[in-house]
């Protein structure tokens, strides 16, 4: 069965500070691998998208890496600020049959 | 350029009612998805459509349905409604018909089943 799994379910740090969330998933023949951000009472916001072929993608302060072979990835946010505060969201997809399939979720909290 | 846009923003229904949700995607993209969010079962797929014909759907039961107009509008509908059912409903357009084509997602429409 095809899951995706973000562990911790909340993080509070210091803003300023670099920070890694995790995502990890079953099945490493992965189509993409996808980050968003939902802001309270919002939709989601794409982050960054690393299709199966990819190793990495940047956007920003935003860093996502994919590591198909230990179904690991990461999305890496540098210099934190009270304004990422958000709930992030991984989602996988894979070609058996391209539905998204997502982690619940880890809710961040920035500090000030 | 206008982003997603989703009818209405809040909606309170019965139990044994219907309801239709209405999404109108960012001009120019064809394809429409709907999802599901929920405290319990957290963000799962519903359906899409592109170019008006269903391309994909999750393992929800017959009682969802969705449909997609010329104008790439989408609408889904959800009969004889359940306490279960209430959830945020999401839709989210992709200008292209690649699934590597990012998502862009409206507010949502949040169902409340008394």
């Amino acid at each position: 069965k095809q899951e995706v799994t973000q562990i911790p379910a909340a993080l509070s740090v210091p803003e300023g500070e670099n920070l890694v969330l995790n995502c990890s998933f079953t099945d490493s023949a992965i189509y993409n691998l996808q980050w968003f951000r939902q802001d309270p009472g919002k939709g989601l916001t794409s982050l960054l998208l690393i299709q199966s072929s990819q190793r990495e993608q940047t956007s920003g302060r935003l860093n996502a890496s994919l590591d198909k072979s230990s179904g690991r990835s990461t999305l890496y946010i540098a210099a934190s600020q009270p304004g990422d505060s958000a709930t992030y969201l991984c989602a996988a997809v894979w070609d058996s049959n391209y539905q998204l399939i997502w982690g619940a979720g880890t809710k961040l909290i920035i500090k000030p | 350029k206008a982003g997603v846009t989703q009818t209405p923003r809040y909606l309170i229904k019965t139990r044994g009612q219907q309801v239709t949700l209405s999404c109108s995607p960012i001009s120019g993209h064809r394809s429409v998805s709907w999802y599901q969010q929920t405290p319990g079962q957290g963000l799962q797929f519903l359906f899409e459509y592109f170019s008006e014909t269903q391309r994909n759907k999750g393992n929800f039961p017959g009682r969802f349905s969705g449909r997609q107009f010329s104008n790439s509008r989408s609408e889904m509908n959800v009969s004889t409604l359940e306490l279960g059912d209430s959830a945020l409903y999401l839709c989210a357009s992709r200008g292209g018909s690649s699934y590597n084509s990012p998502l862009h997602f409206g507010n949502g429409t949040r169902l409340t089943v008394t």
